[in-house]
């Protein structure tokens, strides 16, 4: 049993085209992540999720837009896709209360590349 | 100055040491701690978390708090080739804010 999923595990696309991500967790968790990674390894957060509420919003151009329909589910939608976007997209999940809270899973992870 | 800073790398060991990595945080709101080790191409992994003051050990890991310090380490005793990673500092506040350090890369030679 896969606990956090992403889809696709690799994107190959071109610049200013409009991609999504998915990410599921069936860790029965609340709180769900994005996170960027680039080339020189620097884990990012970009939004975090808690019972499909948005409480975390980095400062990240507001052509990615993420979107959690229920709580095990948190996708993220990109428009008009740069260079620069190029990286690995990590999704994570954790729990916000109890002795191991904030403990963060990782999917997978989403190697995006813009040409 | 970082939100969470590591001992710059890449860290070297030879088969059987310890391995010590070191992390400062800035934000005294920080409540939570936590390791995680990321192998090359492959997301990181949960190996410790840590939430107050002391120590505490998990095997061969050993997790060392220090909040009037800000201070959080990890000890890896008797380093096994298998512990080469990259090693990831995160800190959390309570209202969910994860904060992560740029990571140490360790390798364990034999």
């Amino acid at each position: 049993d896969t606990a956090v999923s992403q889809t696709p595990k690799y994107l190959v696309t071109q610049m200013g085209n409009d991609k999504s991500i998915k990410c599921e967790q069936n860790l029965g968790h609340d709180t769900m992540y994005w996170y960027k990674q680039d080339s020189k390894k620097f884990l990012k957060i970009m939004f975090s999720y808690n019972n499909k509420e948005l409480i975390i919003n980095e400062t990240v151009p507001n052509r990615f837009s993420p979107k959690s329909p229920d709580k095990a589910h948190l996708n993220l939608h990109i428009n008009s896709l740069e260079l620069g976007d190029s990286a690995v997209y990590f999704c994570a999940s954790s729990s916000s209360s109890g002795g191991a809270s904030y403990e963060q899973y990782f999917g997978p992870g989403t190697r995006l590349t813009v040409t | 100055q970082k939100e969470v800073e590591q001992n710059s790398g890449p860290l070297s060991v030879p088969e059987g040491a310890i391995a010590s990595l070191n992390c400062t945080y800035s934000d005294r709101g920080s409540q939570s701690f936590f390791w995680y080790r990321q192998y090359s191409g492959k997301s990181p992994e949960l190996i410790m978390s840590i939430y107050s003051n002391g120590d505490k050990e998990d095997g061969r890991f050993t997790a060392q708090l220090n909040k009037a310090s800000q201070y959080v380490s990890l000890l890896i005793r008797d380093s096994q080739p298998s512990d080469s990673a990259t090693y990831l500092c995160a800190a959390n506040t309570n209202a969910g804010k994860s904060t992560f350090g740029d990571g140490t890369t360790l390798t364990v030679k034999p």
